[in-house]
């Protein structure tokens, strides 16, 4: 079965600190992968998502990034936090046919407050 | 474009009561629709899904047909648990072209059931 794993769970970070949160699923090859953010509890926004190794589509313009260096692995980045990046970050992933709608399935989240 | 509009929460309710959380939609295209459900400080589970018109979904006792002349997809249950205190988010999917399963969500919508 497929299983999707994000780390750290938690981070609190200082403004201007860079920051890494990473993404793995198992079980399937060749995901759709997915970033949202969830602010204040409540609304999910799409920031990126992921077709294939190297390609990357913004949905939003930010101060994050995302990258997938291997199959089943997408990692969000940012170079300076900003307050405003604070929330909760949730992964997810998708069969990857091509022009076929599947359901997405979400990983645990991490919790980030940037102070 | 696409949208999803949920009821307004937070909804209280007592246990054992009737649950209705309504749902509206708007999309280009012939939409799947879901419900994902969001227990506290966790990330999103799927609960049920219909692709499409006049489909019925159902699991754990909740139900939400996909009503194409009314554009809706409203969530039921007839008798609530403690348990079943989450924010509820529905959402939806455009099959085919670019959309590579890209989802649009409602807000969410609190519940809280009482003992």
């Amino acid at each position: 079965s497929q299983t999707i794993h994000q780390w750290p769970a938690t981070l609190v970070q200082p403004v201007g600190s860079p920051l890494s949160l990473e993404c793995t699923v198992e079980g399937t090859s060749n995901p759709n992968l997915y970033w949202y953010r969830q602010a204040a509890g409540r609304g999910l926004q799409l920031l990126f998502y992921s077709v294939g190794i190297g390609q990357i589509s913004s949905e939003v313009p930010q101060n994050l990034s995302a990258s997938r260096p291997q199959d089943r692995q997408f990692i969000l980045s940012s170079k300076k936090l900003l307050l405003s990046d604070s929330g909760f970050y949730l992964c997810a992933w998708s069969i990857g046919t091509s022009g076929y709608t599947d359901t997405q399935y979400f990983g645990p989240g991490t919790r980030l407050t940037v102070l | 474009g696409n949208s999803v509009t949920q009821m307004e929460g937070p909804v209280t309710l007592s246990e054992e009561a009737f649950l209705t959380i309504n749902c509206t939609y708007t999309a280009t295209g012939y939409p799947s629709l879901f419900w994902y459900v969001q227990y506290p400080g966790e990330g999103l589970q799927l609960l049920l899904k219909a692709t499409k018109a006049d489909d019925k979904g159902s699991n754990k006792g909740f139900e939400a047909t996909y009503r194409k002349e009314t554009t809706s997809f409203h969530l039921e249950k007839g008798s609530v648990q403690v348990s079943d205190s989450a924010v509820y988010f529905c959402a939806l999917s455009v099959v085919g072209g670019t959309s590579y399963g890209k989802l649009t969500f409602g807000q969410g919508t609190i519940l809280t059931v009482h003992p």
